[in-house]
């Protein structure tokens, strides 16, 4: 079975440049979350979805952050413009709404220099 | 405002011996807990959950333990493992999942 499958696994960028990552959740699942990962705030709740409307995007650092989910196998979470602050892993997770287990994927290592 | 917490950034436990894990949280309207277990350069993976109608849940060497009143839990190994060396976050659960900032366990030979 495939889990939730996530690309790329690394990206190098440049500030200033758009970053988009993306995000293919376990098929019928019908929530999908993002987390970010850094070393001082630990596994951060950026935003998620319930059958792929957004319910809570309170966790997006800024508005130059932004996340769709088009249809029910896929998601992106898009940084633009992207400085050095926003280098993390990324994770991208999904589960059964209301259900108590979510399954992650690999992540996304971002480096903005 | 941390809701989870997990106030030992590492801990280090002697192979075999019993490891214990801490988390406190803050939101009363937590209606579920869980552990996950994760390793450099892969996704966290959950281990073990416990809903807030109960007070213990165990699964082989793993036990986690639930105290509403002081809102804190606990997870338990033991006998620790060489392979037990990970990342371990609690998450709290209401209608969103809610993870804490991870303690590191190194188990030691």
């Amino acid at each position: 079975d495939a889990g939730v499958i996530q690309s790329p696994r690394h990206e190098v960028t440049e500030m200033g440049q758009e970053v988009t990552l993306r995000c293919k959740p376990i098929s019928g699942h019908n929530s999908l979350f993002w987390y970010r990962q850094t070393m001082m705030r630990g596994l951060e709740l950026l935003i998620y979805f319930n059958n792929n409307v957004p319910i809570d995007d309170s966790g997006m650092p800024e508005d130059r952050f932004s996340a769709k989910m088009p249809n029910a196998s896929f998601s992106t979470l898009k940084i633009q413009p992207s400085e050095p602050r926003d280098s993390a892993v990324y994770f991208c997770a999904s589960g059964f709404w209301g259900g108590g287990e979510l399954f992650f994927g690999e992540g996304s290592r971002l480096t903005v220099l | 405002d941390q809701q989870v917490k997990q106030n030992s950034p590492s801990l280090s436990v002697q192979e075999g011996r019993i490891s214990i894990l801490n988390c406190d949280y803050t939101n009363s309207m937590f209606d579920y807990f869980l552990w996950y277990k994760k390793y450099p350069a892969e996704g966290p993976t959950f281990l073990i959950s416990i809903s807030s109608i109960k007070d213990k849940n165990e699964d082989g060497r793993f036990t986690v333990f639930l105290n509403k009143s002081a809102k804190h839990l606990s997870l338990h190994i033991v006998p620790s493992q060489p392979g037990d060396s990970a990342v371990y976050f609690c998450a709290a659960k209401d209608d969103k999942i809610i993870f804490g900032k991870g303690t590191r366990l190194h188990i030691l030979p």
